[in-house]
C-alpha cells in the first residue's frame, strides 16, 4: 500500500510561478523525503524532513510536515522549465522501509 | 564517484528465461533495496537488505528473488519472468538502518520488456 498520496497528479505552471505539491501519508513516519524524476531516469533526493520539524527550507524549495494531519507540502519558488518532472514523497517508517506516493508531475512551460 | 550502479540498463527478454539485474554501491553503505515503477502505481519496494545476508520482503516480493553476499552488491533475480513484471526497476541504497535519517540514493534504472 503506497504510504504517500501527492496532489495534484499533474500541475502546468508558468516559468516565475510557484508550485506547490501536497502530500498525505497513513502512517507514522520518522521522516519525509521528496524526490524528483525527470523522465524515465533516476530519483534524485530533494530534501528530508523529520518528524519533529515543520518546515525546512533548501535553495527554492520548502518543505512543512504537519505530522497531526499526517501531511506535507513541497513549494518550489520561481518556477523554471528545468524543474519539469514528476515529484515524489516518501515516508520512512518505522518497518525500515521507505514508501513512495504516486508521484506528481510537474510542467513548467517557458 | 559515490554511486549506485544497474546493469543492464535495457532488458528485452521472453517469457521463463531466468535473468539476473545486477546492482552495486560504492558507498559501503548497509542498507539497499529493489523498487519497481509502474505508471498509475509510483515505486513500489520488492526486497530490502539490511546488511550481508539479511533481505526481507518488500510490498510486491512474488516473481523476485535477491541475494546480498557482500556489501556492495544486490541483485534481483527474475527466475521465470512473465510479461506483468515489465517494469521499470531501480535499486537503491543508503547508509545504514538505524534512525532512519539518512536519504536512499538510486540507480539510473534498468527497464525491463517481457514478452
Amino acid at each position: 500500500s503506497q504510504q504517500g498520496e501527492e496532489d495534484p497528479q499533474a500541475l502546468s505552471i508558468q516559468e516565475g510561478e510557484n508550485a506547490t505539491m501536497n502530500c498525505s501519508y497513513k502512517t507514522s513516519i520518522n521522516n519525509l523525503q521528496w524526490y524528483r524524476q525527470n523522465s524515465g531516469r533516476g530519483l534524485v533526493h530533494l530534501i528530508l524532513i523529520r518528524s519533529n520539524e515543520r518546515e525546512k527550507h533548501s535553495g527554492r524549495l520548502r518543505v512543512t510536515l504537519d505530522t497531526s494531519k499526517k501531511s506535507s507540502s513541497l513549494l518550489i519558488t520561481a518556477s523554471r522549465a528545468a524543474d519539469t518532472a514528476s515529484y515524489f514523497c516518501a515516508g520512512w517508517g518505522s518497518n525500515y522501509k521507505l514508501t513512495f506516493g504516486k508521484g506528481t508531475l510537474l510542467t513548467v512551460n517557458p | 564517484e559515490a554511486q549506485v550502479t544497474q546493469n543492464p540498463r535495457y532488458l528485452i527478454t521472453v517469457t521463463g528465461k531466468k535473468l539476473t539485474v545486477t546492482c552495486s554501491q560504492n558507498m559501503n553503505h548497509e542498507y539497499m533495496s529493489w523498487y519497481r515503477q509502474d505508471p498509475g502505481l509510483g515505486l513500489r519496494q520488492i526486497y530490502y537488505s539490511m546488511n550481508v545476508e539479511v533481505t526481507d520482503k518488500g510490498d510486491v516480493p512474488e516473481g523476485y528473488k535477491v541475494s546480498r553476499k557482500e556489501k556492495r552488491n544486490f541483485p534481483l533475480i527474475l527466475e521465470s519472468p512473465s510479461p506483468n513484471q515489465t517494469s521499470l526497476y531501480f535499486c537503491a541504497s543508503r547508509i545504514g538502518t538505524s534512525g532512519g535519517r539518512e536519504t536512499q540514493y538510486f540507480g539510473p534504472g534498468t527497464r525491463l520488456l517481457v514478452l
